[in-house]
């Protein structure tokens, strides 16, 4: 398995205060990805990381913003938090081209927030 | 509508038993994925694959590419393999997923 971290797991947040989310890998992968996860909906891309600082925007970003200033190193934050943004969110990465699985992606064991 | 559609959404089976999980997409892609999420709530890959057949154990995955369908077969099935069974489809990395597929093995 990969070694990947989330912190915190369980985070509890009134609606308007900022969240930060972090996401730890010690594999060197060079790709990663924050999903969030809800009842009927699966799993969906919220945002990815490409490489140090290259980030881009997946299908549900609006309200998350994320940062990426070293490998190993993923942040989700959603800048004021609201209702609807209660969910669990998994991070998970990629490696490249010229490792033995380039297109399998390994799972962080998720966060659970919820915002009252 | 969702890209990527299972069937069934819930599955129950006996012990022994033989199930079959399916997935249709209808986008083009360069992998198709197998994941499993158990009560605890970790995701872990199964299978990927881009073309014919795969067997792990008691597991095998296919894929048709023509037809954009994937089956996931349990052999045997245990109460272990109680679990969500998602499929991903993928082109360059990301990945779009389905709803996932409820199954529970009773002794």
């Amino acid at each position: 398995d990969a070694g990947i971290t989330q912190s915190p797991r369980h985070k509890v947040t009134e609606t308007g205060t900022p969240v930060t989310l972090r996401c730890h890998q010690t594999e060197n992968h060079r790709y990663m990805y924050w999903y969030r996860q809800d009842p009927g909906h699966g799993l969906r891309l919220i945002h990815y990381s490409y490489g140090v600082k290259d980030t881009d925007k997946g299908e549900v970003s609006d309200g998350y913003s994320v940062s990426r200033s070293k490998t190993e190193d993923f942040l989700l934050t959603l800048e004021s938090a609201t209702s609807s943004q209660t969910s669990v969110y998994f991070c998970a990465t990629r490696g490249q081209g010229s490792d033995s699985n380039p297109y399998e992606q390994y799972f962080g064991p998720g966060t659970r927030l919820t915002v009252t | 509508k969702n890209e990527v559609e299972q069937s069934p959404q819930n599955l129950t089976a006996q012990e022994g038993e033989f199930i079959t999980i399916n997935c249709s997409y209808s986008v083009g892609i360069s992998a198709l994925h197998w994941l499993q999420q158990h009560p605890g709530g970790g995701i872990v890959s199964l299978f990927m694959l881009s073309s014919g057949k795969k067997k792990h154990g008691r597991l095998i995955a296919t894929i048709n590419i023509q037809e954009k369908h994937s089956s996931l077969h349990i052999t045997a099935s245990h109460p272990r393999d109680s679990a969500v069974y998602i499929c991903a489809v993928g082109s360059w990395g990301k990945l779009q997923f389905g709803a996932g597929t409820q199954v529970v093995v009773t002794p």
